[in-house]
């Protein structure tokens, strides 16, 4: 059972356009929500991150979006670089004990120049 | 700088020898985890360890071994590697909440091939 579904799988956008990335989730206990960049022949790093208290939080050109009572969240790319092109995974995870992520399967996003 | 390493970087290795990745970090972070990344399912846990000789099974922990016999270090091991173990795997460690936060640091990927 696949507790965090995420969509696209894959996206392309034109440079300087909005990139926006979907994700869902099972599991109400869940009370992180971060997004992992990796690019091509590297570990995923944390790119932003929310707690279920708030329903944005805004880093630079990125936002995540919060609706808790459809257990959704969205990640929003600005103004879409090259350099943005990259896979993108949403996570989701118990605080209160070791903060097993449970991860999403990945979205491919191409930012074309 | 502040790292996580993982050792081989890339392993082709045949069906029943057994292998150790290594995994090293230098953070002083007390939970170390193993992931599996496979094209169309994202990443997977493996095992995890909450403190040294603390380990706990992950998502997908057959056909896999571990130990936390130091803080720094936590290697995977598969005693009998198959061909579905094929696949490229990820180390990562965390600090205590209320320290260094939830944030999980990767390593930067050992891809493994098993024939």
């Amino acid at each position: 059972q696949q507790q965090v579904k995420q969509s696209p799988q894959s996206l392309i956008v034109q440079k300087g356009g909005i990139s926006i990335i979907n994700c869902a989730y099972e599991n109400t206990a869940f009370d992180y929500f971060p997004w992992y960049q990796q690019f091509p022949g590297k570990g995923p790093a944390l790119l932003i991150a929310i707690r279920p208290d708030v329903s944005e939080k805004k880093e630079g050109r990125f936002t995540i979006s919060f609706n808790k009572s459809a257990k959704q969240f969205s990640l929003h790319i600005m103004d879409s670089q090259p350099g943005d092109s990259a896979t993108y995974f949403c996570a989701a995870s118990i605080g209160r004990r070791y903060s097993t992520l449970t991860f999403g399967k990945g979205t491919m996003l191409l930012v074309s120049p | 700088e502040a790292q996580v390493t993982q050792n081989p970087r890339y392993l082709i290795t045949v069906t029943g020898k057994k292998l150790t990745v290594t995994c090293s970090q230098n953070m002083n972070h007390e939970y170390m985890s193993w992931y599996r990344q496979d094209p169309g399912l994202g990443l997977r846990q493996i095992y995890y360890s909450m403190n040294v000789e603390v380990t706990d099974k992950g998502d997908v922990p057959e056909g896999y071994k571990v130990s936390r016999k130091e803080k720094r270090n936590f290697p995977l091991i598969l005693e009998s590697p198959s061909p579905n173990q094929t696949s490229l795997y990820f180390c990562a460690s965390r600090g205590s909440v209320g320290t260094a936060g939830y944030e999980q640091y990767f390593g930067p990927g050992t891809r493994l091939t098993v024939t």
